[in-house]
């Protein structure tokens, strides 16, 4: 079965810095998907990038990138020049390519201050 | 956001009650999900309707009753539940089988149960 897993419970950045976000995962299969989702106080869990495994090139989305290093499967999530709004929860989560189900596998998340 | 919306917001019931929350999605997505999710817990999948037919239920308790009655709209009914079933409950929902932005999952912004 597949995991994901978020060792930093909690991490704080100052305003207009950067910050990366940990996340591995384990699993056999070749294809899948691999996704970041922000959750901010108000509690809607909003998509923030999403990659598919079998693109070498990392995912970019403004000022939000990922490192996806397959082989040794891990998917961490950079922000840049890092904002008040930037903090909420960060979810990272896994889905099959294709198969059977649909089902997202989510980590614990990491929740993120962001300091004025 | 409005692609998903729930309601109640928040709701509050005593173990006797019945109750329904409401899941509507507005992206022509052909999936609809139910998830749970509990402090300290990864985001537990409940049940996934694929074209309103449900394929997957994760040993949820038959408390918890889903129901789909079309791509749009999905429901879960609620009745003698425990305290410890207080969560907050997120709808999701994708596109499946190709397309855009196929496979991502969009959420709702929850509900959160009480349960005294």
């Amino acid at each position: 079965a597949q995991t994901v897993t978020q060792s930093q419970p909690e991490m704080s950045v100052q305003e207009a810095e950067t910050v990366t976000l940990s996340c591995t995962y384990d699993t056999s299969e070749s294809d899948y998907y691999l996704f970041w989702y922000k959750q901010p106080p108000s509690r809607q869990m909003i998509l923030v990038i999403r990659q598919e495994a079998y693109k070498q090139q990392n995912a970019t989305e403004n000022r939000f990138s990922v490192n996806f290093q397959k082989a040794a499967k891990s998917f961490s999530l950079k922000i840049s020049d890092s904002q008040l709004g930037d903090a909420a929860m960060y979810f990272c989560a896994y889905r099959s390519d294709g198969g059977a189900t649909n089902k997202l596998i989510f980590g614990t998340g990491t929740l993120l201050a962001v300091q004025p | 956001e409005t692609g998903v919306t729930q309601t109640p917001r928040h709701l509050v019931m005593g173990m006797t009650n019945k109750k329904s929350l409401k899941c509507e999605q507005h992206l022509g997505h052909n999936a609809m999900y139910w998830y749970k999710q509990s402090a300290k817990k990864p985001l537990e999948l409940m049940f996934v309707y694929n074209f309103k037919e449900q394929t997957e239920n994760n040993s949820v308790p038959s408390r918890f009753s889903p129901e789909c009655p079309n791509s749009s709209h999905l429901f879960l009914h609620l009745h003698t539940l425990q305290p410890e079933d207080s969560a907050l409950y997120l709808c999701a929902s994708s596109q499946e089988g190709g397309g855009p932005s196929t496979d991502t999952q969009y959420f709702g912004p929850g509900t959160r149960l009480t349960v005294l």
